[in-house]
Order: C-alpha cells, then structure tokens, then sequence
C-alpha cells in the first residue's frame, strides 16, 4: 500500500461548482497534511495546510481531515477555470527508523469546464 | 519577499558529463530539500539538510548523485557521469521548519542526450 493515495483523475467540474480532491494516507500517526497546486511546466505552489487538530478554511479553499478514515480533502468553491491543475497532496510521516519526511502522492488532475 | 530560486532553469547535456544545479532558499529557512520529478510523475525525494546537521541522503538513487549545503543556505546538486535516465525537472524547496511546509523553487529542467 502507498502511504499516499490519490486518484489521478482526471476530474471535470463545471464552473461555479464545488471541486472534491480526496487523499488517503496510511500512517495512523501522521499529523501534518498539505496541498499543493501545480500547472503544467510550473513547480508546486503551496495553497494550504492542516494540522490533526482542525479543518481550515481559506477564501475558497477547504481543507478537512478525516482521522478515522485516513483521508484528508480539499474542497475548492466557485471552481473557476484558473483552478485547472494537478493537486498534489502530502502528508508528514515518519519511517520505521525514526526519520521524517513529506511523501507526496501523485496528484489529482483537475479541469474546470467553462 | 523572495522566493526559492534555482539554476539554471534549464540544462542539457551529453550523457557521461557531470552538471551542477544550484539552489538558494529562502532567507531565514533552515531546512532545504531536492526532488526530482520526471513528466507525468509524482515528486522523488532525493536529499534533506537541516541546519547544520549531516544530511539525510536516504533519497539519493545512486553514487553519481551528491549535494551540499555551503554556510546552512546555498546548495549544490551534482549528477556525475550523467545518464539519460536523469532526465528529469530537479525541484529545490525551503522550510522555516523541518519537513514543516515546504515552499519549492522554479525548478531546473535537465535533459540528457
């Protein structure tokens, strides 16, 4: 099992809809969960990031945990056609030596259809 | 303020020669980290630096591969004997803490001939 799942898509939302981008990780332990927005040919940008403790909410981006279930999603309102792009999800885990590190998942390709 | 930056932006090179890719993070951020991410793929992790701690290489697909970190800021990557298959986009990125959020440069796009 990967320890961050995503389906690559692609995933087509109308314009003005709500876009769903789930995320699954398989580390219990994990705590600290990030999105990251990437248009073709361009590096990462991070939008947002969650702690175990809470959902957050920023402008039309929200994130929210489900611990029980493992998976972390990414709720982005008013989908505008600028939203196109693959959403990368990480997730801080720490290895059977004791190391940390950010595993990302592969990234779900979204399309806003005008 | 400024961002991560790297160089070159772009590179190519014939296979069997060594390049370097630089990378300057972002003022202030004590850990710095090197991805690589081939098209289509999801990021690699090659090589972590915390401050001036050892890094962690745990990432580094071979013995062609290093980098360092001079003064706990600028870092070089080096690729020796170059080999098509590292053909790739090599990602820096900065964190104000460790393996906390992480802010990645413009990349640098290596192409191996």
């Amino acid at each position: 099992q990967k320890e961050v799942e995503q389906n690559s898509g692609p995933l087509s939302v109308p314009e003005g809809a709500i876009a769903s981008l789930n995320c699954t990780y398989s580390d219990r332990g994990s705590q600290s969960f990030f999105w990251y927005r990437q248009y073709s040919g361009k590096s990462p940008e991070l939008i947002m990031f969650i702690y175990s403790n809470g959902d957050k909410e920023d402008g039309r981006f929200t994130a929210q945990l489900n611990k029980a279930s493992q998976y972390v999603s990414l709720l982005i309102r008013d989908s505008q056609p600028s939203d196109s792009a693959t959403y990368l999800c990480a997730v801080r885990v720490i290895s059977n030596f004791g190391n940390e590190k950010l595993t990302f998942g592969t990234g779900t390709r979204l399309t806003i259809i005008p | 303020g400024a961002g991560v930056s790297q160089s070159p932006s772009n590179k190519v090179t014939e296979k069997g020669k060594d390049v370097e890719l630089r990378c300057d993070p972002i003022s202030g951020h004590t850990a710095l980290y090197w991805y690589r991410q081939s098209l289509g793929q999801g990021l690699e992790f090659l090589i972590y630096f915390q401050g001036n701690s050892a890094p962690d290489k745990s990432g580094l697909p071979s013995d062609r591969f290093s980098a360092e970190r001079t003064g706990g800021s600028v870092s070089t990557l080096t690729i020796q004997r170059t080999q098509q298959e590292d053909s790739a986009v090599y990602l820096c990125a900065s964190s104000p803490v460790r393996w906390n959020e992480q802010y990645f440069g413009p990349g640098t796009r290596l192409t191996v001939t």
